[in-house]
């Protein structure tokens, strides 16, 4: 059961455009929400994460926006530049239990050509 | 500071074999995972433990386990290797639960023949 979906796969943006990738969950107990990104050959690293007190956060050209309702939540990057092709995953997790585990989302490879 | 270091990065294994993946962390964190990364299927956790001394499953434990004697190691083994157990081995280590952010590993690359 995939509880975090996220889409697309893959995306190929222009230098200077907006790239946006989309997320869904599906449990209502997530109250943490990170996106992290990879370049090839290395790990996953924390890129900027939003709580659901929340509507929108914005760091540099990187914004999460957050819907409750629909539980949606989406990464835009402002002024994309070929630096961030990179694999981007979202993930969710809830701090109830004993440990809070992230629950990850299958990837978005972004392009950004010349 | 070199964060979370895996080893080996690369290992190649005949079907039947087993072998032990080794993770580290110098931060002093108290809880730490082991994910495997496949194609199309994202990052899916197989052991966790929150603290030295504990371990629990995840999402894929099957085929695996782990021990974490120390807190600073979290050791993952695959009793009799299988090919569908081909994949990118990440480790990552948080300081208490997933609100504190993971750091991860570069990872290990593991192919079963």
């Amino acid at each position: 059961q995939q509880q975090v979906k996220q889409s697309p796969q893959s995306l190929i943006v222009q230098k200077g455009g907006i790239s946006i990738i989309n997320c869904a969950y599906e449990n209502t107990a997530f109250d943490y929400f990170p996106w992290y990104q990879q370049f090839p050959g290395k790990g996953p690293a924390l890129l900027i994460a939003i709580r659901p007190d929340v509507s929108e956060k914005k760091e540099g050209r990187f914004t999460i926006s957050f819907n409750k309702s629909a539980k949606q939540f989406s990464l835009h990057i402002m002024d994309s530049q070929p630096g961030d092709s990179a694999t981007y995953f979202c993930a969710a997790s809830s701090n109830t239990g004993t440990a809070s585990k992230l629950t990850f989302g299958t990837g978005t490879r972004l392009q950004v050509t010349l | 500071n070199a964060g979370v270091t895996q080893t080996p990065k690369f290992r190649v294994l005949k079907t039947g074999q087993s072998m032990t993946l080794l993770c580290a962390q110098d931060m002093n964190h108290e809880y730490m995972y082991w994910y495997r990364q496949d194609p199309g299927m994202g990052l899916r956790l197989i052991h966790y433990s929150v603290g030295e001394g504990t371990t629990a499953k995840g999402e894929v434990p099957d085929g695996y386990n782990v021990s974490r004697l120390k807190k600073q190691n979290f050791l993952l083994g695959l009793e009799s290797a299988a090919p569908s157990q081909t994949s990118v081995y990440f480790c990552a280590s948080s300081y208490r639960g997933s609100g504190y952010g993971y750091t991860f590993g570069s990872g290990t690359r593991l192919t079963v023949v």
